[in-house]
């Protein structure tokens, strides 16, 4: 059974970098037929996709952090990482990595079957 | 950008009865919609995937229907631990992209 754990800093200083880890386990960042993926939670607030990558070193990124963000897979460790620069207070939530099932049908074509194995979140608060 | 709007905000009913839940997209998002369960303190559980079908160990009193923009989550008859937030979410036809709806929060009347 695939588990994933997130880790990181739980305090992070304004400007700075927020930088966190996902370690897998039951499973492989190098399987196909996977889209690894972050997710963050505002204190009592919905969910919001942050970005994903797949298998094969296709990401994708949220239009509303994409400037900020950097996915990464490290399939040696058998981890993926997130990192959001340029920090502020607005950045504090919870923070998800996730697994969904989905991949390239070829060309401008994939499919996506839902993030159904998540982390158990880790919380990032942005202050001095 | 997609943007779903979940209805109502909070609904309350009580164990036994029957929910449904709404989910609207912004434009055509065909049934590439999913539905989450959140409960306090944990992490965002799968239900429903592509519209309508029910993800792995999940009841048959949840149900998924709809396509285009309008969709709906319905629990048959409540049971106690279904009390939570229920989020929708959808993924784009190009490139993967995907959003979350603001949510619903079902709780006990």
């Amino acid at each position: 059974q695939v588990q994933l754990q997130e880790s990181g800093p739980g305090l992070v200083k304004p400007s700075q970098t927020l930088s966190l880890t996902c370690t897998v386990s039951g499973g492989s960042t190098s399987s196909g037929g996977f889209y690894w993926s972050w997710i963050r939670q505002h204190p009592g607030k919905g969910l919001e996709w942050i970005g994903h990558i797949s298998h094969s070193g296709s990401i994708y990124y949220s239009p509303s952090l994409k400037s900020r963000i950097t996915i990464a897979v490290d399939t040696s460790k058998n981890q993926f990482s997130l990192k959001l620069s340029s920090v502020t207070a607005a950045d504090t939530a919870v923070y998800y990595c996730a697994r969904a099932r989905g991949g390239s049908c070829g060309g401008d074509c994939y499919y996506y079957y839902g993030l159904n194995v998540w982390g158990q979140g880790t919380t990032v608060t942005v202050s001095s | 950008e997609i943007v779903l709007t979940q209805s109502p905000a909070t609904l309350s009913l009580s164990p036994g009865e029957r929910a449904t839940l709404s989910c609207r997209a912004s434009q055509s998002v065909s049934s590439y919609l999913a539905w989450y369960q959140q409960k306090p303190g944990q992490a965002p559980r799968l239900l429903i995937y592509d519209a309508f079908n029910r993800a792995t160990g999940i009841p048959a009193r949840f149900s998924g229907s709809g396509s285009g923009t309008d969709f709906t989550l319905t629990i048959s008859s409540l049971e106690p631990e279904d009390f939570a937030v229920y989020y929708c979410q959808q993924r784009n036809n190009w490139p993967p992209l995907i959003t979350f709806g603001q949510g619903t929060r079902l709780e006990i009347k």
